[in-house]
């Protein structure tokens, strides 16, 4: 069964300082991965996707990721954080299988920023 | 020219009553899925429905009953409402590729 795993619930980072958000993942074949932030409130944003080719992917608002297989990651980074970035961040699994087996979320990071 | 949305937004009902969540996607995609998100912001997929038929149907009481007049809309028919039914519900439609678009979500309270 396919699974995702967030270690860290919480994470407090000052603002401007660098930012990894760490997932591993179970998968049987080969992966699609996905990070989404959620902020307070409100829905699920797509930040960056991974289906195959390079290895480090580059997404919206600056952050990036990267999928090591050997490892079965797929850590979030940003190199300076603003008290925007403060939301739920989410990495999450699925197969490509015509797109209809939905995604396996972990159970998110809560990212807080200090000033 | 909202991509996916459901209504209502919020609901709030007692238990015992049956509800219902409308979602609509004008995004052309084939599948639609319901997501449970928990108190613990956990997600968790409770149906995918492809070209109206039902694909995934995960460990859901059958008091849910997804139904999708066509492939645009995905409805979430909920009976017998219960106090563990308080949840966030998410809409969303995908593309062949698997990458979720999601509505805003319908808060769900049963008092």
């Amino acid at each position: 069964a396919q699974s995702v795993t967030q270690p860290d619930i919480h994470i407090t980072v000052s603002e401007g300082a660098s930012l990894e958000l760490r997932c591993n993942y179970s998968y049987g074949a080969t992966p699609y991965l996905f990070w989404y932030v959620q902020s307070p409130g409100q829905g699920l944003q797509l930040l960056l996707k991974y289906f195959s080719g390079d290895t480090l992917v580059q997404g919206i608002k600056g952050f990036e990721a990267e999928f090591k297989r050997s490892q079965s990651s797929f850590n979030l980074r940003k190199p300076s954080v603003h008290w925007s970035d403060a939301a739920e961040y989410f990495c999450a699994v699925g197969g490509s299988g015509g797109g209809a087996d939905g995604l396996t979320f972990g159970k998110g990071t809560h990212l807080i920023i200090q000033p | 020219d909202t991509a996916v949305s459901q209504t209502p937004k919020y609901l709030v009902t007692q238990m015992g009553n049956d509800k219902s969540i409308k979602c609509e996607q004008n995004l052309g995609h084939d599948t639609m899925y319901w997501y449970k998100q928990d108190s613990k912001k956990f997600l968790k997929i409770m149906f995918s429905y492809n070209n109206k038929e039902l694909i995934i149907n995960e460990t859901v009481p059958n008091r849910f009953s997804p139904k999708s007049p066509d492939k645009a809309h995905l409805n979430l028919h909920i009976n017998s409402l219960e106090l563990g039914d308080s949840a966030v519900y998410f809409c969303a439609s995908s593309r062949i590729d698997n990458e979720q678009f999601f509505g805003p979500g319908t808060r769900l309270t049963v008092l």
